[in-house]
């Protein structure tokens, strides 16, 4: 397996405009998850679906963000509009569904708004 | 609140050498707790998952112990080795349900470089 696929790896975006992360996990596993790491605020999660619906969103910073799950091997994390605090690194990461369940981060994406 | 604190920030040690990082939590009730490497520029990797009811888990040099009634755990790597240079993350999942993210808490880790 190709472990959790996330596009692209880097954006750089000037504020104001909007942005789309992609995430593809890990086949079989039916629970998602985004995360968001900041030097100052370390990992933190935003918002995690089980078998497609999303299930605690209370980490989504404002109403900015948002995410989407449309079927069990993709999902998105969309930023609009962008602003220069949003720069940070994005993780998606799958599971299966149970919490003692290992989850498997993809390489990240990189996001700087300027 | 749940709060997860972690020491040292940072740790330099020579190769070969152990070490041992803490993990202080508040969280309650408490479901599991596990460590992560993260290695520079990439994504966390799973090293150990611990229930309430374990002391211990390895995971080859690595060794995670639990203490509940604490509220502390530690993670031992013995005989370090280069590739060990990286962020450990502790981070504690509270309740006792099926849910899988479960409003995970997260430590802010301790920075580890191994030198030669």
């Amino acid at each position: 397996d190709a472990g959790v696929i996330q596009s692209p790896r880097h954006e750089v975006t000037e504020m104001g405009q909007e942005v789309t992360l992609r995430c593809k996990p890990i086949s079989g596993h039916n629970s998602l998850f985004w995360y968001r790491q900041t030097m100052m605020r370390g990992l933190e999660l935003l918002i995690y679906f089980n078998n497609n619906v999303p299930i605690d969103d209370s980490g989504m910073p404002e109403d900015r963000f948002s995410a989407k799950m449309p079927n069990a091997s993709f999902s998105t994390l969309k930023i609009q509009p962008s602003e220069p605090r949003d720069s940070a690194v994005y993780f998606c990461a799958s599971s299966f569904s149970h919490s003692q369940e290992t989850q498997y981060f993809g390489p990240g994406t990189r996001l700087l708004v300027l | 609140k749940n709060q997860v604190e972690q020491s040292p920030q940072s740790l330099i040690i020579l190769e070969g050498k152990n070490c041992t990082l803490q993990c202080n939590y508040t969280v309650s009730p408490f479901s599991n707790l596990r460590w992560y490497k993260q290695d520079t520029g990439r994504g966390p990797v799973s090293l150990t998952i611990m229930t309430f009811s374990e002391n211990t888990k390895s995971n080859g040099r690595y060794t995670a112990t639990l203490d509940a009634d604490t509220k502390q755990s530690s993670l031992h790597i013995t005989a370090s080795q280069l590739s060990d240079s990286a962020s450990y993350i502790c981070v504690v999942s509270p309740g006792r349900d099926n849910n899988a993210g479960n409003m995970l808490t997260f430590g802010g880790g301790t920075r580890l470089m191994v030198k030669p």
